[in-house]
């Protein structure tokens, strides 16, 4: 059950702000949000996560809105490199920290040089 | 600090044969994943253990694939007999676990071809 919707694709200028957005209309209370990226052949890679308020760490940002039905990824400076699928992803809080992660089919983002 | 380990990175069988991946988590992490990726999709979660104990296999197709953590630490994914349909890559994920924002780290996977 996708609890999350993706654009399934999207270019972006190398050098410019990379902006994925993700819907997660019916997000509970107790869920955060999640990002992951997956470089061709290569296993999926963590980037972000957040629950109601906005994170930023070394590789990107996270602006969740007020109702936290929407979430955007900030890349701020794409690189070639950034091309990827990325994955939105919604995960249950637990007190063991091991719910597991659900995949939808994620925005397939090209940086164009 | 050394990542999750897999082997082989590639293998190509025929249907109806057996076929084993190995899996080396990061060390300390006492949760591992085992993931289906099929060609398109997004990674599907087959099985989870916490330690050597399975978590969660209610996705594992069990009455051809099987999966053991021997000892809790490393992990092997067996299918027997393949079919068509399992040709996709195989990931495995180890975490830490004992935190509520546990972050899963991913293998580079096993891409299988099954003819």
């Amino acid at each position: 059950d996708a609890k999350t919707t993706q654009p399934p694709s999207m270019d972006c200028a190398e050098g410019r702000a990379a902006n994925l957005p993700c819907n997660h209309s019916t997000i509970s209370g107790n869920e955060y949000v999640y990002w992951y990226r997956q470089i061709h052949s290569q296993g999926p890679q963590y980037i972000i996560h957040g629950l109601k308020n906005n994170e930023t760490n070394e590789m990107a940002s996270l602006i969740i809105t007020e109702d936290r039905k929407s979430s955007t990824l900030i890349l701020p400076h794409a690189t070639l490199r950034d091309t990827a699928v990325y994955y939105c992803i919604v995960r249950p809080l637990s007190n063991f920290g091991n719910e597991k992660l659900t995949f939808g089919t994620g925005t397939r983002l090209t940086i164009i040089p | 600090e050394a990542g999750v380990a897999q082997s082989p990175r590639y293998k190509i069988i025929e249907k109806r044969q057996s076929v084993a991946f190995w899996c080396n988590p990061i060390s300390g992490h006492a949760t591992l994943y085992w993931y289906q990726q099929i060609l398109g999709q997004g990674p599907k979660l087959l099985i989870q253990f916490q330690n050597n104990g399975v978590v969660d296999d209610s996705q594992l197709p069990k009455d051809r694939f099987s999966a053991e953590r021997l000892k809790g630490v490393d992990s092997t994914l067996k299918i027997q007999p393949a079919k068509l349909e399992d040709s996709a890559v195989y990931l495995c994920a180890s975490s830490s676990s004992g935190h509520h924002t546990d972050t899963q780290y991913f293998g580079p996977g096993t891409r299988l071809t099954v003819l």
